[in-house]
């Protein structure tokens, strides 16, 4: 099955300092995987997506993405965190429906504190 | 522009009453899905549509909900006779294709509530 895992449920950091979340990828072929951000109350907001190219992804609020192949990962960074950043991070990765169409499948969720 | 649009924020219902949530996609967006985010968990697809078709509804319990996006107006997901199960927050996204497409994200409205008493 195809599954994206984050092994975190959360991660804590103090502002100022770098930052990584991490999510790791199950996937027949090439993998189209993406990260999202979800504030209190709020839907999911896209910050970036690697679909092929260089493995560094850069995203929205300064925030980019490592796609690396033999580790089947796709981790979440940002080398210096703010407190405005303590939010739900999502990794999803996008499948293949019965129908043939595609969807998104998340993973469960790391909740990101950066403490002042 | 105005992003997807969903209402209510929140409803509060009754076992056995009808839970009707309402999507407006992002303008000139023609792929809406559907997902169901229960505490503590991502978000579990549950229905694909494009104007007047249902794609893919394998996410979708198999009674009691059903999900329709008319040419006109908005995507409506409804679940009939509610139980407590069914207390979640669900999100409606959009795309302008297919999220297969190598940039197509989806693009989510902020969710309803939905509270079963």
């Amino acid at each position: 099955a195809q599954s994206v895992a984050q092994p975190e449920d959360q991660v804590n950091v103090a502002e100022g300092n770098p930052l990584t979340v991490k999510c790791t990828y199950s996937v027949s072929g090439n993998p189209y995987l993406f990260w999202y951000v979800q504030y209190p109350n709020r839907g999911l907001q896209f910050l970036l997506k690697y679909i092929t190219g260089d493995n560094l992804v850069k995203g929205s609020y300064g925030f980019e993405a490592e796609f690396n192949k033999s580790q089947t990962s796709f981790h979440l960074k940002k080398p210096s965190a703010l407190v405005s950043d303590s939010a739900l991070y999502f990794c999803a990765v996008r499948v293949r429906l019965n129908s043939g169409y595609s969807t998104l499948t998340f993973g469960k969720g790391t909740m990101l504190l950066v403490s002042p | 522009n105005a992003g997807v649009m969903q209402n209510p924020r929140h409803l509060v219902r009754r076992r056995g009453q009808e839970a009707r949530l309402r999507c407006s996609p992002v303008k000139g967006h023609s792929h809406v899905y559907w997902y169901r985010q229960l505490p503590e968990e991502g978000l579990k697809f549950m229905v694909y549509l494009q104007k007047e078709n249902i794609i893919d509804e394998s996410g979708m319990p198999k009674e009691r909900f059903s999900a329709e996006f008319p040419k006109e107006g908005p995507s409506i997901l409804r679940i009939q006779q509610v139980v407590r199960g069914d207390s979640a927050a669900y999100f409606c996204a959009s795309s302008l294709g297919t999220s297969g497409s190598s940039n197509q994200p989806q693009h989510f409205g902020d969710g309803t509530r939905l509270s079963i008493l």
